[in-house]
This record gives C-alpha cells, sequence and structure tokens, in this order.
C-alpha cells in the first residue's frame, strides 16, 4: 500500500480567496491523481498530476482553476483558486502502484473545503 | 462514454445478515475493477480484479468478477455495524491509473 497524509484536513474559506492542498506520500510514485468529491456525489477525477510537466485536465477542469504543482515523485499541491460556494467539497490525492497490467490505487485523507 | 453504475444505491440490514453489491460498467480498454470502503473522508481500499471468476477474499469480505457480463459483485457475510460505510467500485478504463467511480452503495448496518 502507500502511506499518503494531505494538509490541511480540513479548511473554511471565504469566497473569491484560493487555498492550496498538498500530498505527500511515504515513497516514490509514479503516478498521481487529484480527485473531487462534491456533497453527496462519487469521486470525480481532476487532473493527473505529472512530475516536471504541467498536468493533465480532466473535461470540465481547468489549469487556471485548479492549479496543480508536482516538483518531485513524492508530492503534489492543488490549489482551488477563486473559490465559490460550489467548490465546497472533499479533494483527494491518490497515488497507483502496480505494474504496467494493472494498478493498485491508494488515497489520501482528503481535505474537506467548505466556502463560505 | 464511460460508465460505472452501482445497485443498489442504498441499503439497510440487520447484524448478521449477508449482502451483495452489485457493479457494472460499460466502458473501452477496460484494465481493472477495484472496490472502496469509505466511511469518513478517504476511500480505503478492498480489492483490485483483472481476471474473470477469480474470487478475492478477505475475512468475511469477497469480490469476483465477470467480464463477459461486465459486471462485479462485492459479497459481505455475517455483515456487523462497524461495515456500515459506502462502499464504492471503479474502473481503471485504459493503462493510466485513470479510475471512474461508481455512484456508491450507502449500507447501513443495524444493531
Amino acid at each position: 500500500s502507500a502511506v499518503i497524509s494531505q494538509k490541511p484536513s480540513r479548511d473554511i474559506c471565504q469566497r473569491g480567496t484560493s487555498l492550496t492542498i498538498q500530498c505527500q506520500v511515504d515513497s516514490q510514485v509514479t503516478m498521481m491523481f487529484w480527485y473531487r468529491q462534491q456533497p453527496g456525489q462519487s469521486l470525480t477525477l481532476i487532473a493527473t498530476a505529472n512530475q516536471g510537466s504541467e498536468a493533465t485536465y480532466e473535461s470540465g477542469f481547468v489549469i487556471d482553476k485548479f492549479p496543480i504543482s508536482r516538483p518531485n515523485l513524492t508530492f503534489s499541491t492543488l490549489t482551488v483558486s477563486n473559490m465559490s460556494p460550489e467548490d465546497s467539497s472533499i479533494y483527494l490525492c491518490s497515488v497507483a502502484r502496480g505494474t504496467g497490467a494493472s494498478y493498485e490505487q491508494y488515497f489520501g485523507p482528503g481535505t474537506r473545503l467548505t466556502v463560505t | 462514454e464511460d460508465k460505472v453504475v452501482q445497485s443498489p444505491l442504498s441499503l439497510v440490514v440487520h447484524e448478521g445478515d449477508t449482502v451483495t453489491l452489485n457493479c457494472s460498467y460499460e466502458v473501452t480498454n477496460f484494465r481493472s475493477l477495484l472496490w472502496y470502503k469509505q466511511e469518513k473522508k478517504a476511500p480505503t481500499f478492498l480489492f483490485m480484479l483483472t481476471s474473470s471468476g477469480i474470487e478475492k477474499k478477505s475475512g468475511r469480505l469477497s469480490s469476483i468478477l465477470d467480464k463477459k457480463e461486465l459486471s462485479s459483485i462485492l459479497n459481505i457475510t455475517a455483515t456487523q455495524t462497524g461495515d456500515s460505510a459506502i462502499y464504492l467500485c471503479a474502473v481503471e478504463a485504459s493503462n493510466t491509473g485513470k479510475l471512474i467511480f461508481g455512484q456508491g452503495t450507502t449500507l447501513q448496518v443495524k444493531p
């Protein structure tokens, strides 16, 4: 498995501000991802965090709103920019471990964001 | 469009009952199917299935994949109140590690 930590664990922010969430893994991983889980919903992939290059965003998510950094193979950050109440969600980072055939994916503890 | 559907969406049982949760998928380039348990924030990994017909077991939980039917089931025997959670099914649809999640099944186990 993997030991993943996220900071902060929760925050309450005012609209129009930005929050940066950090994700730290206990060992090097090739694949890191950021997911969002809105209230009462399932998880939706925001982007793949690529080490040394720009993140790959899923449809509906853009870099200006969710800039991502991945300076090395154990650390990534997600920023939620210019927040609105609709951004209130749990944000989760995940890492994939495995062979080229299949990957087991593990999640961090999550960051619960409330925007007022 | 790739899709993962779980049923039922919610379920209430009593301790000791056996439950079966269902997951069906329509994806291109299926790689694997994963089951997670979510109690508070973070989904906890349960199983990863890649081959049809091979059951994976962990204690009272077991799961099997049917690639012909494009589905999987998660069984929980002798349920306990601690099994109360949301159970999520996800599919990796290509060799990218990206997961597509179902809506989840909310299981409540009453004493």
